[in-house]
């Protein structure tokens, strides 16, 4: 069974205070890991997507990465508005499916 | 305008009763998903549909229903509303792997 776990559940930063989300994944036939970001009662919006180890994509100040059990979303610098719930996600070659971390929830504090 | 829409937004009903959420997209993605998401539980997919003759559960379709009317509608159902069926519910879209997401509808089941 296909299972994607993010942690940590939450994370309070400061202002320019960089961190790192982990999500690791056990997803047979990876063919792509997904990174949403979802503003309270709104859709997740989409970031990015991994498909092999060692792939990296930025956008401003995240940065994600990916290794063969897990991932990354690395936030440099980050601001108030980057206060979000980040979730990940694994698209498995057998299942035509996604499947969700339950997301960290990121609280960037001015 | 919104890519994909959902209506209703918000809805209130009472234990026994049918409701329909609706999706349409402008998008021209062939394949259309529903998830609900609940605290702590990340999403989860009800059903999805690849094209309008395919139609397929997911991982918690005990208790909805679905029609995908068009390439660009795609209705969820639940039959006979009970309140553990309270939730955020997502409809989403994809051509390839990657999915984008409606701006949900938040269902209260009294």
């Amino acid at each position: 069974e296909d299972q994607v776990t993010q942690s940590p559940e939450a994370l309070r930063l400061q202002e320019g205070e960089s961190s790192s989300l982990n999500c690791s994944y056990t997803v047979s036939g990876l063919r792509g890991l997904f990174w949403y970001r979802q503003d309270p009662g709104k859709g997740p919006e989409f970031l990015f997507t991994l498909y092999s180890a060692g792939e990296e994509k930025e956008k401003e100040r995240l940065k994600a990465t990916l290794t063969k059990k897990e991932s990354f979303l690395h936030i440099t610098a980050p601001k108030p508005e980057d206060s979000a719930t980040y979730l990940c996600a694994g698209h498995s070659g057998s299942a035509r499916q996604l499947t969700f971390g339950s997301g960290t929830q990121l609280t960037v504090l001015p | 305008d919104a890519d994909v829409t959902q209506t209703p937004r918000n809805r209130i009903t009472k234990t026994g009763k049918r409701i329909m959420l609706e999706c349409s997209q402008t998008k021209g993605h062939d394949r259309m998903y529903w998830y609900r998401q609940d605290p702590g539980l990340g999403l989860r997919l009800i059903y999805y549909s690849f094209d309008v003759k395919d139609i397929n559960k997911g991982e918690i379709s005990d208790g909805y229903s679905v029609s995908r009317q068009a390439q660009a509608k795609f209705s969820l159902s639940l039959e006979s509303a009970i309140p553990n069926q309270t939730a955020l519910y997502f409809c989403a879209t994809s051509q390839g792997y990657e999915q984008y997401f409606g701006p949900g509808t938040r269902l209260t089941v009294t």
